[in-house]
């Protein structure tokens, strides 16, 4: 079974609202990757974060590492339809190098 | 610059057939991983290739087998065929090995009858 998990698995967001998702990982992650799945697409990269406690900020989406390097969220504020899509959270556990391990996503619906 | 491609993009075979799928990386890169995504849930890591070696395995059976071929392309077999391995097959591909971003191709949609 996965071993990195992702809460909500559903998402129903009014445009203009903010939402998150998290992360959180049995296992002590080397780093979190993040890609958006747009509906009949293929996962799509979006950042990588590697230092305990990183924030990176992309437009209106906000990523964090945690302390401990075992959790992570994704903030969106401003939803717009654009946003549309399953969000994925992605790790590498420090025992199992190159093992990409995904989360089974957040699927996010937007509301005009 | 072309990223990963996959063919086909879909297939359709019965039960206990044997599938080749294919995947040509992002030119420059040397390292390509394949994943199996069930509908409804994330990409499962079945192998991952450097430089013609294999360098990671996840928790397939033996029926799923893969290699790279000196100019990095790659093939996934899976033999013997069921009906739960329908999925979307994804071919990723990276500069190198090790914890670098993965892009993705489009995938081959595999149906098991």
């Amino acid at each position: 079974g996965q071993q990195v998990m992702q809460i909500p698995q559903y998402q129903h967001v009014q445009e203009g609202e903010d939402f998150t998702t998290y992360c959180n990982s049995s296992t002590t992650l080397s780093n979190i990757q993040w890609y958006k799945q747009r509906p009949g697409g293929h996962p799509v990269f979006l950042i990588q974060l590697v230092k305990s406690g990183e924030v990176k900020k992309q437009k209106r989406l906000t990523f964090q590492f945690g302390e401990a390097k075992k959790n992570s969220s994704l903030h969106i504020t401003a939803t717009q339809t654009t946003d549309v899509g399953t969000y994925f959270c992605a790790g590498i556990p420090t025992d199992s190098w190159g093992k990409l391990q995904f989360g089974a996503g957040t699927q996010v619906v937007v509301t005009p | 610059d072309a990223g990963v491609t996959q063919s086909p993009t879909h297939l359709i075979k019965t039960r206990g057939q044997h599938v080749t799928l294919r995947c040509s990386p992002i030119s420059g890169h040397k390292s390509v991983s394949w994943y199996q995504q069930v509908l409804g849930q994330g990409p499962q890591f079945i192998f991952q290739y450097y430089e013609k070696e294999e360098r990671g395995r996840g928790n397939f059976p033996d029926r799923f087998s893969a290699r790279q071929f000196p100019n990095y392309s790659s093939e996934l077999n899976v033999n013997a065929l069921l009906l739960g391995d329908s999925a979307l097959y994804l071919c990723a591909s990276s500069p190198e090995w090790g914890s670098d971003t993965q892009y993705f191709g489009p995938g081959t949609r595999l149906t098991v009858l």
